[in-house]
């Protein structure tokens, strides 16, 4: 059965210290890797598309990897404003034809001034 | 803003009513998805279209659950005879797409919570 897991389930941190929030994911083949950023009562706004082991992309102070078994994502110098649950979801590809997508339970990242 | 827009943004009920919520999705998006949420887990898929045809349904969506997008632009989703299990945010997202599984990011709403007492 396809899963994601994220981990970990929250981070506090203090600005300014670096981390790395980790997704990691089993499915029949993988059409895309998604990252998402929700802020309390709002939907989940997007980051990132990932489609095969190595890519990397980048926004702001945002870093996201992927390999064949996990994705990464870096924070760098976090700011307070960087404060919200970041998903991961994955699309699975070798035996659907459909467009859902899976997601993980997020990472609730704080980050104190 | 031209972001997916769904109303309404809270909905609170009794047992037993019947609810209809409304997703209009981007102007050019052809394929239109409705997640449900619950608190501290991620969004969870019900069922999606492309343009006026429902293509995949959830085991999720129970025989109460009924969405349509009549002219292939906004959608509705109705629960009937709801239950306390409903109580859930419930999430749309449209995407542009030009074949079969096609890995275009979806663009989210801000969903409708429901709460049924």
């Amino acid at each position: 059965e396809d899963q994601v897991t994220q981990s970990p389930e929250a981070l506090r941190l203090q600005e300014g210290e670096s981390s790395s929030l980790n997704c990691s994911y089993t499915v029949s083949g993988l059409r895309g890797l998604f990252w998402y950023r929700q802020d309390p009562g709002k939907g989940p706004e997007f980051l990132f598309t990932l489609y095969s082991a190595g890519e990397e992309k980048e926004k702001e102070r945002l870093k996201a990897t992927l390999t064949k078994k996990e994705s990464f994502l870096h924070i760098t110098a976090p700011k307070p404003e960087d404060s919200a649950t970041y998903l991961c979801a994955v699309q699975e590809g070798r035996y659907s034809s459909a467009s859902k997508i899976i997601f993980g339970s997020g990472t609730r990242l704080s980050i104190r001034p | 803003d031209t972001g997916v827009s769904q109303n309404p943004r809270h909905k609170i009920t009794k047992r037993g009513q019947n609810v209809t919520f409304r997703c209009d999705p981007i102007s050019e998006h052809n394929r239109l998805y409705w997640y449900r949420q619950t608190l501290g887990q991620g969004p969870e898929f019900l069922t999606y279209f492309q343009n006026e045809a429902q293509l995949e349904k959830s085991r999720l969506l129970s025989d109460r659950f009924s969405a349509e997008r009549p002219k292939g632009s906004f959608s509705t989703l109705e629960i009937q005879r709801t239950e306390q299990g409903d109580s859930a945010m419930y999430l749309c997202a449209s995407s542009l797409a030009f074949r079969t599984g096609d890995n275009q990011p979806q663009h989210f709403g801000d969903g409708t919570r429901l709460s049924i007492l």
